[in-house]
Parts: C-alpha cells; structure tokens; sequence
C-alpha cells in the first residue's frame, strides 16, 4: 500500500502564481523527497529534506517538513509554464534512497 | 555520464511470454531499485539492491526476478507476464552513503512501457 497522499490530486493555476502541494504519511521516516514528473517521462529529483530538518529552499522551491503531523509541503513560487508536471512526494524509512515509497501525486497545470 | 539507460522503452508481451528488462548506470552508485508505475498512481517498489549479489524484495515483487552480479547492471526478469504487469518500468540508482559521497539525490531511468496482452 502507498503510504501517504498527496493534496491536492489536481492543481491549477495562471503563471506567475505560486503553487502549494502537500504530503502526508503514516510513519516514521528518515528523510522526505519530491520529485516532478513530466507527462511520459522519468522521474526528477527535486530536493529532499531530512527528519531533523523543517525548511529547505533550492531556486523557487521551498519544502517543509513537520514530524510531529506527518506531512510536508511543497511551495513553487512564481510559477512558469514549464513547471506544468506531476509532482510526487517519496517517503525514505532509512538513511538511503534504496526504498521510497511514493505517495500518488499532484497534477500542476500552469495557465499561461 | 550517461546517468541511468533502461532497454527497451517499449515491449509488448503475449501472456506467457518471458522476458528481460534491462537497467545500467555509470555513476558507481550502490543502491539500485526497480519500480512499476500504473495509470495516475504513484510507484510501488519491486525489487531493491544495496550492492553487487546484494537483492531483496519490495512492495509489489511477485512475478519478478532480480540479481545483481556487477555494480552497474541491475536487469528485471519477467518469469512468466501477465496483463496485471501492463505498466511502467522505471529503474533509480544512488550512492548509499557509506563512502561519504551524497546521497541526496536519486537518479531514475527514463522508463520502460510494458504492454501485456
């Protein structure tokens, strides 16, 4: 079973806006990771943030994490059309990437 | 670096039938994983390596064989398909952090689409 959701299932919203997507799981976990996904394509990482850790920023990504609801957000500020993808939050129960387990994603649609 | 290569990206299969996924990365990472991907899901893990002769099971592994004989070829075996395998296969390697080098980012293959009929 997929542990965790993401929220919202579908997102959409006019460039230049920013978009917040949210995680959340069941568990105690190691570290949390989002990555984007384009239509038919792999997966990207994007940025992982660690148990211990309750912000993280890369570019106009800004993740938090806290433990003690269990869930994590993603901010992308000043969104662009290329940001248009399915975003997925994977959750890591130990110290290394060999076991995620992902949650079922967030649709962002940017409108240009 | 050619990063991580999956053959074929696409297969069509006759219920039965047996065949071989093919994932390699260039990068020296320890840890290796095979992931599925179905219709507006997220990926369930099948099978996971944290090294060369090193293999154990995920999530979904039924249906499928791994091994793992040389740090850069982690190849999925499909023993006998069936339509429930019609799916996405996507194969991520990273460093496992024992030898000090980041682990911070997993690397994931662009995918092999599976169809069985």
């Amino acid at each position: 079973s997929q542990q965790g959701e993401e929220d919202p299932q579908a997102l959409s919203i006019q460039e230049g806006e920013n978009a917040t997507m949210n995680c959340s799981y069941k568990t105690s976990i190691n570290n949390l990771q989002w990555y984007r996904q384009n239509s038919g394509r792999g997966l990207v990482h994007l940025i992982l943030i660690r148990s211990n850790e309750r912000e993280k920023h890369s570019g106009r990504l800004r993740v938090t994490l806290d433990t003690s609801k269990k869930s994590s957000s993603l901010l992308i500020t000043a969104s662009r059309a290329a940001d248009t993808a399915s975003y997925f939050c994977a959750k890591a129960m130990n110290f290394g990437n060999e076991k995620l387990t992902f949650g079922t994603g967030t649709r962002l649609t940017i409108i240009p | 670096n050619a990063g991580v290569t999956q053959t074929p990206k696409f297969q069509v299969l006759k219920t039965g039938q047996s065949m071989t996924l093919q994932c390699a990365q260039d990068m020296n990472h320890e840890y290796m994983s095979w992931y599925r991907q179905d219709p507006g899901m997220g990926l369930r893990l099948i099978h996971y390596s944290v090294g060369a002769g090193i293999t154990d099971q995920g999530e979904v592994p039924n249906g499928y064989n791994v091994s793992r004989s040389t740090t850069e070829d982690f190849p999925l075996r499909l023993l006998s398909a069936a339509p429930s395998q019609t799916s996405v296969y996507f194969c991520a390697s990273s460093y496992s952090g024992t030898s000090g080098r980041p682990t911070d980012t997993q690397y994931f293959g662009p995918g092999t689409r599976l169809t069985v009929l």
